[in-house]
């Protein structure tokens, strides 16, 4: 199992980011894929959920209006945009896949390497 | 939301040494815990699932404990690979959340 992120991004405030996470090693659309927030130095934030199988979402209420979650099955890869950036937006954006098959609560048993966002002017 | 309280949010051990950090949630998540290990600047990496379930590759020498609200991670006889950060999360139900962390660093 892979999963591989964009590369680093540079925004200016107020703009937008849409960032990858490619899947492989696995059937995609058996697996819900997660998206995590860590800004420099501090704890994990569960963004939401995507679920390429029957591609139902779930958003953390929080960023359910900074962050729209979508997924190509053709390329197996999900993205994540984030909208009307800020400096809180500022962070490393990490996916991460289900522990295991369908949508029943379970760990992240796999994790990308991570995109670091950085909104500047 | 379900909080996660993680305690201590540091150590300082020697090679060698046992440690125990928990885990307190803020209602009954029912072993529904996984803890993760990340080092500086890679990502995070599952050791434990279902509390008390080591992920494949773990060494025996990390277990988990707990049941209801309070949870455990132990790491017996420390290795220098060891050091980095650990957090544990809920995953009974969204939001998913997680413990602040505990900074593992060598005496």
């Amino acid at each position: 199992v892979q999963l591989q992120q964009s590369g680093a991004e540079l925004v200016k405030p107020g703009a937008s980011v849409k960032l990858s996470c490619k899947a492989s090693g696995y059937t995609f659309t058996e697996y819900i894929i997660h998206w995590v927030k860590q800004r420099s130095g501090q704890g994990l934030e569960w963004i939401g959920w995507f679920y390429p199988g029957s591609g139902s979402i779930k958003y953390n209420e929080k960023f359910k209006d900074k962050a729209t979650l979508t997924a190509d099955k053709s390329s197996s890869t999900v993205y994540m945009e984030l909208s009307r950036l800020t400096s809180e937006d500022s962070a490393v954006y990490f996916c991460a896949r289900h522990g295991y098959y369908g949508s029943s609560p379970a760990w992240f048993a796999y994790w990308g390497q991570g995109t670091l966002v950085t909104v500047s002017a | 939301d379900i909080q996660m309280t993680q305690s201590p949010a540091s150590l300082s051990v020697s090679v060698g040494e046992t440690v125990t950090i928990t885990c307190r949630a803020s209602e009954n998540i029912y072993s529904n815990l996984a803890w993760y290990q990340q080092k500086q600047g890679k990502s995070p990496q599952l050791l434990v699932y279902a509390a008390t379930n080591l992920a494949d590759g773990v060494p025996s020498r990390f277990s988990g404990s707990g049941s209801g609200t309070q949870y455990s991670l132990k790491i017996n006889s420390l290795q220098s690979e060891d050091f980095g950060s650990y957090y544990c999360q809920h995953f009974w139900g969204t939001p998913y959340t997680f413990g602040g962390g505990t900074k593992l660093e060598i005496k």
